[in-house]
């Protein structure tokens, strides 16, 4: 079946530090990528998105590409911001199965000042 | 701009008692899902529905049920809460099949089964 593997967390960096948070997938199908984002006590939100091989995604100073040779889609910034606090998730979907979502474990990020 | 709405947003059961969550979406979306999320699991699909009147199990379907009596609502219910559905429940929407569109969630409904 479906599924996502996601680097364990929490990741801990300091203020304008590089971020990267690995995700790789398996998929029957050609998924659809997401990273949704969790801040404390909210819902999930769309961060960004890629439909096809080599899209790159972008939002926020948010970054993925989708890597169909290594089943990858990893999640950057170039300078983390406090605010950035929060759970990371990778999410496919694939076009059979009415699009549910698969999800990752999720990826505590925490950023100090 | 209300999006999708749960409701409650807190509550505490005892073991036994039933119970209905409530989710309403304004965006005249067809899609609907059902999660629940636990420390360390991610968010596990309950149950989905394609369009009013139509409803499928997810990969956790046990302990639930679910109505799509109308469009805009999806309700999900507990006959007999159990200590182990405590959790985290969320519920999405989306527009219509196609994989390349987003879910959008509420902002989730906390339940504790004592």
């Amino acid at each position: 079946g479906d599924s996502v593997t996601q680097m364990e967390g929490p990741v801990t960096l300091s203020e304008e530090a590089f971020l990267t948070i690995n995700c790789t997938y398996t998929a029957t199908g050609y998924p659809s990528l997401f990273w949704y984002v969790q801040y404390p006590g909210e819902g999930l939100q769309l961060l960004l998105k890629a439909t096809k091989a080599d899209d790159k995604g972008s939002n926020k100073g948010f970054e993925a590409t989708y890597r169909k040779e290594t089943t990858s889609f990893h999640l950057e910034k170039g300078s983390v911001q406090v605010s950035d606090s929060a759970v990371y998730f990778c999410a496919l979907a694939v076009s059979s199965g009415y699009s549910t979502l698969t999800f990752g474990k999720g990826t505590m990020l925490l950023v100090s000042p | 701009n209300a999006g999708v709405t749960q409701t409650p947003k807190f509550r505490v059961l005892k073991t036994g008692q039933s119970m209905t969550l409530l989710c309403a979406q304004d965006m005249n979306h067809e899609y609907m899902y059902w999660y629940r999320q636990d420390p360390g699991m991610g968010l596990r699909l309950i149950h989905y529905s394609v369009g009013e009147g139509t409803t499928a199990k997810g990969e956790v379907p046990d302990g639930y049920n679910v109505s799509r009596l109308k469009k805009q609502n999806f309700l999900l219910g507990l006959e007999s809460a159990a200590p182990s559905q405590t959790s985290v429940y969320f519920c999405a929407s989306k527009e219509d099949t196609y994989s390349n569109q987003p879910q959008h969630f509420g902002d989730g409904t906390r339940l504790s089964i004592l």
